[in-house]
């Protein structure tokens, strides 16, 4: 089955810097990744995903990339304001219905 | 439009014990997941229904957990009974057949087995 691995594990950065998660998924069929955001106390919430017939798509601050290839895609967060400190999880699956989740990043913007 | 609901919100109970939990979907949403999401790692699918039949439900364990879903709306998960390795927080997420992506989570019940 699915292996979603994520890193780093904990991240900071400064406030208007960017931050970069990692990704890496082991099956070669899966063709779905969302990016979730959870703030404590809350339920995953959908930030941003893409098919693996896009290589890059953005939204605002947010990006990711997809490189099938090397079976890895990344989430890019520029100029973090002090509400993007939350933990991020990545996700992969070959269906639309079922997605396999990674470990989570805990992102701390530091002022 | 109102969210996926959860509740309890918090439930403390001793091992052996057993626990039930409640999910109210987003109105119209055909599947209903369930998650255990362990402190400091992602969310795990337990079950999965689409209306009110299942369609995976391969990582629930079946000895001690068990979950329904009435008339294809509210759902409740139960265990019994309860060991400690079963703290965990049990997410609920829907998903609306006709829009293939996005799954709304509730915002979850955080369980501790002492």
């Amino acid at each position: 089955g699915e292996n979603v691995e994520q890193h780093p594990s904990t991240l900071s950065v400064q406030e208007g810097d960017s931050a970069v998660i990692k990704c890496t998924y082991s099956d070669s069929a899966s063709n779905y990744f969302p990016w979730y955001k959870q703030e404590l106390g809350k339920g995953p919430q959908l930030i941003i995903d893409i098919r693996s017939n896009v290589g890059e798509k953005k939204d605002q601050r947010i990006a990711v990339t997809l490189n099938k290839t090397a079976k890895h895609f990344s989430l890019h967060i520029t100029e973090t304001q002090p509400e993007d400190s939350a933990v991020y999880f990545c996700a992969a699956g070959n269906r639309d219905d079922k997605i396999i989740f990674g470990k989570g990043t805990r992102l701390h913007i530091l002022p | 439009e109102a969210g996926v609901a959860q509740s309890p919100r918090y439930k403390i109970i001793e091992k052996r014990q057993s626990v039930a939990f409640w999910c109210n979907p987003i109105s119209g949403h055909a599947t209903l997941y369930w998650y255990q999401q362990i402190l400091g790692q992602g969310p795990k699918l337990l079950i999965q229904f689409q209306n009110n039949g299942v369609v995976d439900d391969s990582q629930l364990p079946k000895d001690r957990f068990s979950a329904e879903r009435l008339k294809g709306v509210d759902s409740t998960l139960k265990i019994q009974p309860a060991k400690l390795e079963d703290s965990a927080v049990y997410l609920c997420a829907s998903r609306n057949s006709g829009t293939p992506i996005e799954q709304y989570f509730g915002p979850g019940t955080r369980l501790t087995v002492t």
